[in-house]
């Protein structure tokens, strides 16, 4: 039972163009957020987190919007750069638990 | 600054065959954790530990034991590795705070049943 699900396994953009990720979950449990990059041959590295309380968190070309009563949050990247291209996961965790249930992640392609 | 280092990078082993995944990380972290990697399953937890001496089972735990005797180590192994268990294996850790705070992770392992 996948309870954090990205249903678009990939996407391909434009460089200067908006990137879209999308991220839900079932459990409404979950209270905080955060969003990976990954390259291959390397781990994960973190971009940015959310918590329920916020609706939208910013950082730099990263912008991450949470929608509680949709179980939806998404990730914005804008402009997006050819350096931009790989796979993004989106991770879920209850506060206090430290258990991350992460996604099935979105490879991106930023095209030059 | 190493971060979290994992050992080794790759393995191929036979099916009933046993090996150890070896994470380390010089951070002070309290936090460890062991993921897989696989084509449309994302990263699913294994078993975490939030301290030397604990460990706790995450999503998919069967067919594998960790142990937590150093805050530094975190050790993952297979008794009887099975062609299931191919797999990229991601380790990481991470620091107590109020809110949740990232993971840390290693660069993976590769590991091969056959």
């Amino acid at each position: 039972d996948q309870q954090v699900k990205q249903n678009s396994p990939s996407l391909s953009v434009q460089e200067g163009r908006i990137s879209i990720l999308n991220c839900d979950y079932t459990n409404s449990m979950f209270d905080y957020f955060l969003w990976y990059k990954k390259y291959p041959a390397e781990g994960p590295t973190f971009l940015i987190s959310i918590s329920s309380i916020k609706d939208k968190n910013e950082d730099g070309r990263f912008t991450v919007f949470l929608n509680k009563s949709a179980k939806h949050l998404s990730l914005h990247i804008v402009p997006s750069q050819p350096g931009d291209s790989a796979v993004y996961f989106c991770a879920a965790t209850r506060i206090g638990t430290y258990k991350y249930i992460f996604g099935t992640g979105t490879r991106l392609k930023v095209l030059a | 600054n190493a971060g979290v280092t994992q050992t080794p990078k790759f393995r191929v082993l036979k099916t009933g065959q046993s090996m150890t995944l070896l994470c380390a990380q010089d951070m002070n972290h309290e936090y460890m954790y062991w993921y897989r990697q696989d084509p449309g399953m994302g990263l699913r937890l294994i078993h975490y530990s939030v301290g030397e001496g604990t460990t706790a089972k995450g999503e998919v735990p069967d067919g594998y034991n960790v142990s937590r005797l150093k805050k530094q180590n975190f050790l993952l192994g297979l008794e009887s590795a099975a062609p299931s268990q191919t797999s990229v294996y991601f380790c990481a850790s991470s620091y107590p705070t109020n809110l949740p705070s990232p993971l840390h992770f290693g660069n993976g392992t590769r590991l091969t049943v056959t």
